[in-house]
């Protein structure tokens, strides 16, 4: 069936540095992609997607590719700030939208 | 406009009890799902309704699991004869099916501590 994975957290990063998160999936068809952000003591929110191979998503300064040849969504940001410590979670819906483990992400100052 | 509600927010029983949790959807949502989210876990997917079709019920973990939506709106998540390992928060999330990639929007969740 399908599924998504992630690279395990935490991930401690200082101010300013760069982030990759890394994010692969299985699918049997074409899925759209997703990530999804829990600040902490917040529900779950979307952050960005895409929806074909080659799309770029983007928000707050994230972006994330849609790579169909290596079945990947990593998740990229220039230059972080201590209000992106999170958890972030890669999604694809198929039909019914499954997400990954998460990646607890904190952001020192 | 109101989000996703979920009842009780917190909920803590004895093992061997049924407990019922709650979702109020997003008005003119006809998609929900519900989801477990535990340590280490990750969000773990469990049902999902999708308008009148039959649910896809193929992540619930157990046959003491259950889900049911009423009128096509609130939905109800029962877990009979609960168990330790079924400690977790459990989310639920609504989103607009007749745009293709409307988001999810979730819950606050239910955090169920069985003892």
């Amino acid at each position: 069936g399908d599924s998504v994975t992630q690279m395990e957290g935490p991930v401690t990063l200082s101010e300013e540095a760069f982030l990759t998160i890394n994010c692969t999936y299985t699918a049997t068809g074409y899925p759209s992609l997703f990530w999804y952000v829990q600040y902490p003591g917040e529900g779950l929110q979307l952050l960005l997607k895409a929806t074909k191979a080659d799309d770029k998503g983007s928000n707050k300064g994230f972006e994330a590719t849609y790579r169909k040849e290596t079945t990947s969504f990593h998740l990229e940001k220039g230059s972080v700030q201590v209000s992106d410590s999170a958890v972030y979670f890669c999604a694809l819906r198929d039909d019914k939208i499954i997400f990954g483990k998460g990646t607890r992400l904190h952001i020192l100052p | 406009g109101a989000g996703v509600s979920q009842s009780p927010s917190n909920k803590v029983t004895e093992k061997g009890k049924d407990v019922e949790l709650r979702c109020d959807p997003i008005s003119g949502h006809t998609a929900l799902y519900w989801y477990r989210q535990s340590l280490g876990q990750g969000l773990e997917f469990l049902i999902y309704f999708q308008g009148n079709s039959a649910p896809d019920k193929s992540g619930l973990p157990s046959d003491r699991f259950s889900a049911e939506r009423t009128g096509g709106s609130v939905s109800t998540l029962t877990i009979q004869r609960t168990q330790q390992e079924d400690s977790a928060v459990y989310l639920c999330a609504s989103r607009r099916e007749d745009f293709y990639n409307s988001p999810l929007h979730f819950g606050n969740g239910t955090r169920l501590t069985v003892t």
